[in-house]
């Protein structure tokens, strides 16, 4: 079964800094990567995402993000942090069913504090 | 465009109860799926539905039950509540039913159970 695991539960940067969130995933096949980021008392909101081809895909608010094979990684990063990018940031992994189907499992999720 | 809706935003419900969710997706979106969040468990997926049918179902027990209309809105209920069934519900829809589709979440629906 995949699964995905977000090692820092909590990360607190500095406005005006850079932001690395860490994302690791187990899934045989090739996967199907997500990001999403949720503000409280929200639902989820999709910030990039990565299927096949360049390995280094933008989103939306500034984010990009790395797929690597070999490492099993596909990091979030972003090079200025803002003070409303504060949330928690889930990464995903999509499994495609045999007959078609949806269904994301996701890592535990990293709290990001922004301090001014 | 309006977004996902999901009705409604907050419940509080006793144990042993039943309890009805609702999700309307976006206008042209046919698949819905549904999750359910809590802080021990995170986000787990619960089914997802595709043109009136589930096509894939999570692990969760025989209480967690849901359906779509042809208008694909789409229920879920929950029979004899328990209180670890306190959670955020969110539903998600997406034009179809492969991981290449976007999917697009509600706000979601907080269920307390006491």
């Amino acid at each position: 079964a995949q699964s995905v695991t977000q090692p820092d539960i909590h990360i607190t940067v500095s406005e005006g800094a850079s932001l690395e969130l860490r994302c690791n995933y187990s899934y045989g096949a090739t996967p199907y990567l997500f990001w999403y980021v949720q503000s409280p008392g929200q639902g989820l909101q999709l910030l990039l995402k990565y299927f096949s081809g360049d390995t280094l895909v933008q989103g939306i608010k500034g984010f990009e993000a790395e797929f690597k094979r070999s490492q099993s990684s596909f990091n979030l990063r972003k090079p200025s942090v803002h003070w409303s990018d504060a949330a928690e940031y889930f990464c995903a992994v999509g499994e495609g069913v045999t007959g078609g189907g949806n269904k994301l499992t996701f890592g535990t999720g990293t709290q990001l504090k922004v301090e001014l | 465009k309006a977004g996902v809706t999901q009705t409604p935003r907050y419940l509080i419900k006793t144990r042993g109860q039943q309890v009805t969710l609702s999700c309307s997706p976006i206008s042209g979106h046919r698949s819905v799926s549904w999750y359910q969040q809590t802080p021990g468990q995170g986000l787990q997926f619960l089914f997802e539905y595709f043109s009136e049918t589930q096509r894939n179902k999570g692990n969760f027990p025989g209480r967690f039950s849901g359906r779509q209309f042809s208008n694909s809105r789409s229920e879920m209920n929950v029979s004899t509540l328990e209180l670890g069934d306190s959670a955020l519900y969110l539903c998600a829809s997406s034009w179809g039913h492969s991981m290449n589709t976007e999917a697009f979440f509600g706000q979601g629906t907080r269920l307390t159970v006491v």
